[in-house]
């Protein structure tokens, strides 16, 4: 089993409000990636990140923003949730070294009403 | 067009079939290439890695065919808990470093 956890798993929050989903990992990889999945759809790459102190966009446009402090925490936050907002989103993790093999946290399923 | 490309599916077939899913990327420059399974409403794991020489892994068997840029995944004698959506991924360098690209995912169910 990957030791990357998020938190939390299911979420149903009001329009305006700010959230934080967070992603931990303990295996000490460098990369780490948000991924947005709606049901029956592909994943979109939302943000990744190289390491510490690094953070990156991905393909698909988001309102959300992302912080790499330390290098098993990768939180991420939309200052102003939306409907538009409802999805699940994954959290990833893979070693810098060899093949990108990604790991995957059990996600968190957002709505927002 | 998509990096990578999958016919959704659904594939409904009986146990013991032998069922083939394709998958077309676009970035030539592509480096790594993997199969992954996602179960309904969980998060996707890794079923196998894909080697230009091809491999295999039990019922298992991946292919790549880098000058036509497809992947390939064949299941042979399909059992009921192969139902599941796989998902192909495709891995590109960016800025000295592997990021993967999932394919929407190719649904398989497999019935008695």
């Amino acid at each position: 089993e990957a030791d990357i956890y998020q938190t939390p798993r299911y979420l149903v929050i009001g329009t305006g409000k700010k959230i934080t989903l967070e992603c931990s990992q303990t295996m000490g990889h460098d990369k780490m990636y948000w991924y947005q999945q709606d049901p029956g759809m592909e994943l979109h790459l939302i943000h990744y990140s190289y390491g510490v102190n690094s953070t990156e966009k991905g393909d698909l446009s988001s309102e959300s923003t992302v912080s790499r402090i330390r290098t098993e925490h990768f939180p991420l936050t939309l200052e102003s949730a939306r409907p538009s907002h409802t999805s699940q989103y994954l959290c990833a993790s893979s070693d810098n070294r060899g093949p990108p093999e990604a790991f995957f946290g059990q996600g968190t399923r957002l709505t927002v009403v | 067009r998509k990096e990578v490309e999958q016919d959704p599916g659904p594939f409904n077939v009986p146990e013991g079939a032998t069922v083939a899913f394709n998958c077309t990327y676009s970035n030539s420059a592509s480096q790594s290439f993997f199969w992954y399974r996602q179960d309904c409403r969980k998060e996707p794991k890794l079923l196998m890695s894909v080697y230009s020489s091809g491999n295999e892994d039990g019922r298992f068997t991946a292919q790549l065919n880098r000058a036509s840029q497809y992947i390939s995944l064949l299941i042979r004698d399909s059992k009921l808990s192969d139902s599941a959506t796989y998902l192909c991924v495709v891995a590109q360098v960016s800025g000295g470093s592997y990021i993967p690209t999932f394919g929407r995912g190719t649904s398989l169910i497999v019935h008695p």
